[in-house]
């Protein structure tokens, strides 16, 4: 176990629908990232909270937004959904790195969402 | 603009035979790099940084900064290192955890018996 918990980890929904992913992230951590991974596009980061913050936008569409709670969770809502945001999704947590810390970024195992 | 380049998309070796995932990056300033690993399309764990030096699985990767390269290597490959390797920077490296990562599209290693 990671630390980063991602729910559900699976998802089937239809085009035209909408769907909000969860995560919360490992504890002490205040930064939460948003991935998309596809076949053909890799690793696309998403979006970057900090303490309940946006703090950067990566290649995100309009149809998907995000926010991160008091408590630290995180949620990514995906709308209008169409067959190309079938994709894994990732959420990652970070602090900041000091010197003799292993691990500054930690993942969660995803959530596969397929459009059908 | 930040940007990693990975350039092979797959490379096959030999059980035994040394690796080298090439990586390549764009960064103006001091960045931190990281080779993250990713079986069958699981979650990302972290392989190593420059930062802390260690090898881990018996990989090890060299900051080039005159190159602005960070290949992973390992000299005599196993069937289990089979699995996607990303190569990815975070910055500037005073700052990182802070700011997100960006990553090279991967380089799938597939290690034949």
């Amino acid at each position: 176990d990671s630390g980063v918990t991602q729910t559900p980890k699976h998802l089937i929904t239809a085009t035209g629908q909408r769907v909000t992913l969860r995560c919360s992230p490992r504890s002490g951590d205040l930064s939460v990232y948003w991935y998309q991974q596809s076949l053909d596009q890799g690793l696309q980061f998403l979006i970057h909270y900090y303490n309940g913050e946006e703090r950067a936008k990566g290649n995100i569409l309009e149809r998907f937004s995000a926010q991160q709670f008091p408590d630290l969770h995180s949620e990514l809502n995906l709308s209008s959904l169409e067959l190309g945001d079938s994709a894994l999704y990732f959420c990652a947590s970070s602090r900041q790195i000091t010197q003799g810390m292993v691990e500054g970024y930690t993942f969660g195992s995803g959530t596969r969402l397929t459009v059908v | 603009a930040q940007r990693v380049t990975q350039p092979e998309k797959l490379l096959s070796v030999f059980k035994g035979a040394p690796v080298e995932l090439k990586c390549n990056y764009s960064y103006s300033g001091s960045p931190e790099l990281f080779w993250y690993v990713q079986y069958s399309r699981q979650r990302l764990q972290l392989l190593l940084r420059h930062i802390s030096r260690e090898s881990i699985k018996g990989f090890t990767a060299d900051l080039n900064k005159g190159e602005t390269s960070f290949h992973l290597k390992k000299p005599f490959a196993q069937e289990e290192d089979s699995a996607m390797y990303y190569c990815a920077l975070s910055g500037p490296v005073w700052n990182s955890g802070n700011t997100p990562l960006v990553f090279g599209k991967g380089t799938r290693l597939s290690v034949i018996a």
